[in-house]
């Protein structure tokens, strides 16, 4: 079946470090693929997305490509900042469109 | 535009009792979702809706819990009765629908303890 699998956090940065978070995905065929971010007390927040092999989706720095080969959708900023700290989520949606999470990551970024 | 709209924020009740919640997602969005969301964990879904008609609730303990969209806007979700494993953020989330790669906007969600 569908599956997203993420790094373990968390995740600690120092502010202005560069960040990755791993995401791999086992699917059949070729799902759109979305990196979602949640804030404390707060519901999900879509962050950038990818509906095919190559793309590469981005949003408020942060960016993130379509690996097929490697079935890979790797989170990246280049300068983290303390208000980047929160859990970030790895999906991808299925051909019913229904979207099928990884277990998150959190971030913490310090001072 | 608005977003999706939950209530209640905070629920605690004890085992064995029942409790519902709501979602007004946003307008004109025709798919509507329901997640839960255990601690650690991400979320995951309980029940589609495309307008008023269920779309996928392979994944609802139809024991207990039951969603319903009358007027293809509002939903409610209810749980009866609660048990302990039931602790979770209750998710509501909406899209245009129609197309894979349309997004799903979040409610705040609803965090339910169970005592």
């Amino acid at each position: 079946g569908n599956s997203v699998t993420q790094m373990e956090g968390p995740v600690t940065l120092s502010e202005e470090a560069f960040l990755t978070i791993n995401c791999t995905y086992t699917a059949t065929g070729y799902p759109s693929l979305f990196w979602y971010v949640q804030y404390p007390g707060e519901g999900l927040q879509l962050l950038l997305k990818a509906t095919k092999a190559d793309d590469k989706g981005s949003n408020k720095g942060f960016e993130a490509t379509y690996r097929k080969e490697t079935t890979s959708f790797h989170l990246e900023k280049g300068s983290v900042q303390v208000s980047d700290s929160a859990v970030y989520f790895c999906a991808l949606m299925d051909s019913s469109y229904k979207l099928i999470f990884g277990s998150g990551t959190r971030l913490l970024v310090r001072p | 535009e608005a977003g999706v709209a939950q209530s209640p924020r905070y629920k605690i009740i004890e085992k064995r009792q029942s409790v519902a919640f709501w979602c007004n997602p946003i307008s004109g969005h025709a798919t509507l979702y329901w997640y839960q969301q255990i601690l650690g964990q991400g979320p995951k879904l309980l029940i589609q809706f495309q307008n008023n008609g269920v779309v996928d609730d392979s994944q609802l303990p139809k024991d207990r819990f039951s969603a319903e969209r009358l007027k293809g806007v509002d939903s409610t979700l209810k749980i009866q009765p609660a048990k302990l494993e039931d602790s979770a953020v209750y998710l509501c989330a909406s899209s245009l629908g129609g197309e894979t790669s349309a997004p799903q906007h979040f409610g705040d969600g609803t965090r339910l303890s169970i005592l």
